[in-house]
């Protein structure tokens, strides 16, 4: 069974128009991130959320929405998708032990997104 | 502010040498320290990881790491590289103070028969 899971996999879109990438982990947790990962491999926390609330906001552009129905899920929803959007997409998940920087966090198998 | 440093980009080694990938941080107290390994087109797998105590800490596939305080330095070693360890790896760095984590740029691992 797949600890952490993502859909879909790949997402080919054009300039413009809006997309979400959905996250789902079967683990239990209670934290889950968005990580951004570009071109170079450098790899950004870009969202975290505990027991469905934001914990975590780093510098995005508000175009990015997370959205947590309930602990097992996180959903990413992008407006107006831009080409600097093209990017892999990690959704990972943690417990809560270590007060939550020193949790380990469990990786899904990320959204490749490509903007045309 | 808080950073990750993984000094080389991309390391070629031949299978069954010995390997180190080096990692440094500037963090001001001891920070949570981790080791990824990313294969092609896959997510994220822990290595290890070191919190407190013992300095050196074994992880999964053979793989160890060593905390130098006084070097800022968590570096990742393996004695004898396999083929299947080819792959991206990341350093990253956790502290509670704001509760953030951050990545290194990573390295990347090609092996040589």
């Amino acid at each position: 069974d797949t600890a952490v899971s993502q859909t879909p996999k790949y997402l080919v879109t054009q300039m413009g128009n809006d997309k979400s990438i959905k996250c789902e982990q079967n683990l239990g947790h209670d934290t889950m991130y968005w990580y951004k990962q570009d071109s170079k491999k450098f790899l950004k926390i870009m969202f975290s959320y505990n027991n469905k609330e934001l914990i975590i906001n780093e510098t995005v552009p508000n175009r990015f929405s997370p959205k947590s129905p309930d602990k097992a899920h996180l959903n990413l929803h992008i407006n107006s998708l831009e080409l600097g959007d093209s990017a892999v997409y990690f959704c990972a998940s943690s417990q809560r032990i270590s007060g939550g920087a020193g949790d380990t966090q469990y990786f899904g198998p990320g959204t490749r997104l490509t903007v045309l | 502010a808080q950073s990750v440093t993984q000094p080389d980009i991309h390391i070629t080694v031949s299978e069954g040498a010995s390997l180190e990938l080096r990692c440094n941080y500037s963090y001001g107290a001891t920070p949570y320290l981790f080791w990824y390994v990313q294969s092609p087109g896959q997510g994220l797998q822990l290595l290890l990881k070191y919190f407190s105590g013992d300095t050196l800490v074994q992880g999964i596939k053979g793989f160890e790491a060593e905390f130098k305080r006084s070097q800022s330095s968590f570096n990742l070693r393996k004695p004898s590289v396999h083929w299947s360890d080819a792959a991206e790896y990341f350093c990253a760095v956790g502290q509670n103070t704001g509760n953030q984590f951050y990545f290194g740029t990573g390295t990347s691992l090609t092996v040589i028969p």
